[in-house]
């Protein structure tokens, strides 16, 4: 039950599409879902964050979709570029006394120019 | 503001050694957080800290690994023993206590060779 599902594992975009990467819950006490992104030799950095009180958040080219109901959220990174490409990681905490993350597995993205 | 720093960055060891990492939060950040990556996976919670008292420890942390924050500074990560199933990424996150409470501020990362 603590578990955050990520997919796909890997993803291959085009420079200037859309990439999607999609997580899974089945805790209902998450609170708070982040993402990461995290580059070759560095620690994750906060890319975006939403709670369950709204369905979408949109920053610049990066938007969360979040569905409450299906215990499901994703991130699209709209017109994706080379320096896109790094692991993506989506997470939820429960905001309880420690606010410690769940992390998903991760997913690799590589944007072609 | 310099960001959450970590030392060494890399450390390598033979197995049944004992290796100690360091972390230094982000200034007046009262929580503090360690947490495991191995490759190919997401960060794991290993334990965490509010000011100088440790609140919480995953059960992934066995009894040879063990973590201090004296004074609610600095804080340190020790595993005694080590086997080559250590070998992973260490992370080391801080956060405020308040408004912006769950935004965790990650550092570089040590990463651990068991030999």
């Amino acid at each position: 039950q603590q578990q955050v599902k990520q997919s796909p594992q890997s993803l291959i975009v085009q420079k200037g599409g859309i990439s999607i990467i999609n997580c899974a819950y089945e805790n209902t006490a998450f609170d708070y879902f982040p993402w990461y992104q995290q580059f070759p030799g560095k620690g994750p950095a906060l890319l975006i964050a939403i709670r369950p009180d709204v369905s979408e958040k949109k920053e610049g080219r990066f938007t969360i979709s979040f569905n409450k109901s299906a215990k499901q959220f994703s991130l699209h990174i709209m017109d994706s570029q080379p320096g896109d490409s790094a692991t993506y990681f989506c997470a939820a905490s429960d905001g309880g006394a420690t606010n410690k993350l769940i992390f998903g597995t991760g997913t690799l993205l590589a944007v072609q120019p | 503001d310099t960001g959450v720093s970590q030392n060494p960055r890399h450390k390598i060891t033979k197995r049944g050694q004992n290796v100690t990492f360091r972390c230094d939060p982000i200034s007046e950040h009262n929580r503090l957080y360690w947490y495991r990556q191995t490759l190919g996976q997401g960060p794991e919670f290993l334990t965490y800290f509010q000011n100088e008292a440790q609140l919480e420890k995953s059960r992934l942390l066995s009894d040879r690994f063990s973590a201090e924050r004296p004074k609610g500074s600095f804080s340190t990560l020790e595993i005694q023993r080590t086997e080559q199933g250590d070998s992973a990424m260490y992370l080391c996150a801080s956060s405020p206590y308040g408004g912006a409470k769950n935004i965790q501020y990650f550092g570089a990362g040590t990463r651990l060779s068991v030999l």
